[in-house]
């Protein structure tokens, strides 16, 4: 199940399910977002990425909805492995005097049980 | 990490004592950014940097302070105005083009 409060949200899956990790985003123009993993005490890791005029990415095991009119992500992982126990964060990318700034949601940490 | 070198690994800060966290990249990167992480939250943004000798404020710039001397070197200072130093500080670099953040494997700073 998941969980939300003064800790990171928690997602805990059974090896072998689908996971679905989801996400707000704040900036109704920001065009570009991307999925990150980090694993603990190691810098976060592109996952998967996705344009605004996209619905919907996919790559390996890993797939990136976009709902724009909500303003909402969600990254499905097929067949969870315990590999993938993880913080995911999603991230928009801002664009602020001609530069991007990339903008992180506060992430949510998946938890793969064997 | 590749390509990302973030030193030390971890940082023991005194009261009132300013300490120098290190990035250097060799991804030929024009951007950097410096990101602070606390325990159940997301990346805050402190500072970041487009090309040499330019940077500016992220959201949380306050008791920091950067230099850009050189295209693969970008110092974060953390300073004895910054009363609530321990974190782990990310580093970043992205290639201009390409949006995707390449990232450092970090420093914990931790206050004795």
């Amino acid at each position: 199940g998941e969980s939300v409060g003064l800790h990171l949200p928690t997602l805990s899956v059974q090896e072998g399910d689908n996971s679905i990790i989801n996400c707000a985003y704040s900036n109704s123009a920001s065009d570009y977002f991307i999925w990150y993993k980090q694993e603990s005490g190691k810098g976060p890791q592109f996952i998967i990425d996705i344009r605004s005029n996209m619905d919907k990415r996919q790559g390996q095991r890993v797939t990136v909805l976009l709902n724009k009119t909500v303003k909402h992500l969600s990254l499905q992982i097929a067949a969870t492995q315990p590999g993938d126990s993880a913080v995911y964060f999603c991230a928009e990318n801002i664009i602020a005097g001609g530069s991007y700034i990339p903008t992180f949601g506060r992430g949510t940490s998946l938890i793969v049980h064997p | 990490d590749g390509g990302i070198t973030q030193s030390p690994k971890y940082l023991f800060r005194k009261e009132g004592q300013n300490v120098t966290l290190s990035c250097e990249q060799n991804l030929n990167h024009d951007a950097m950014y410096w990101y602070r992480q606390d325990p159940g939250q997301g990346l805050r943004l402190i500072y970041y940097s487009q090309i040499v000798n330019d940077f500016q404020k992220g959201d949380i710039a306050e008791g920091y302070s950067v230099s850009r001397e050189k295209k693969e070197s970008f110092p974060l200072t953390v300073t004895s105005a910054q009363k609530n130093p321990t974190a782990f500080y990310l580093c970043a670099t992205m290639q201009r083009g390409f949006e995707k953040l390449f990232f450092g494997s970090g420093t914990q700073l931790s206050v004795l």
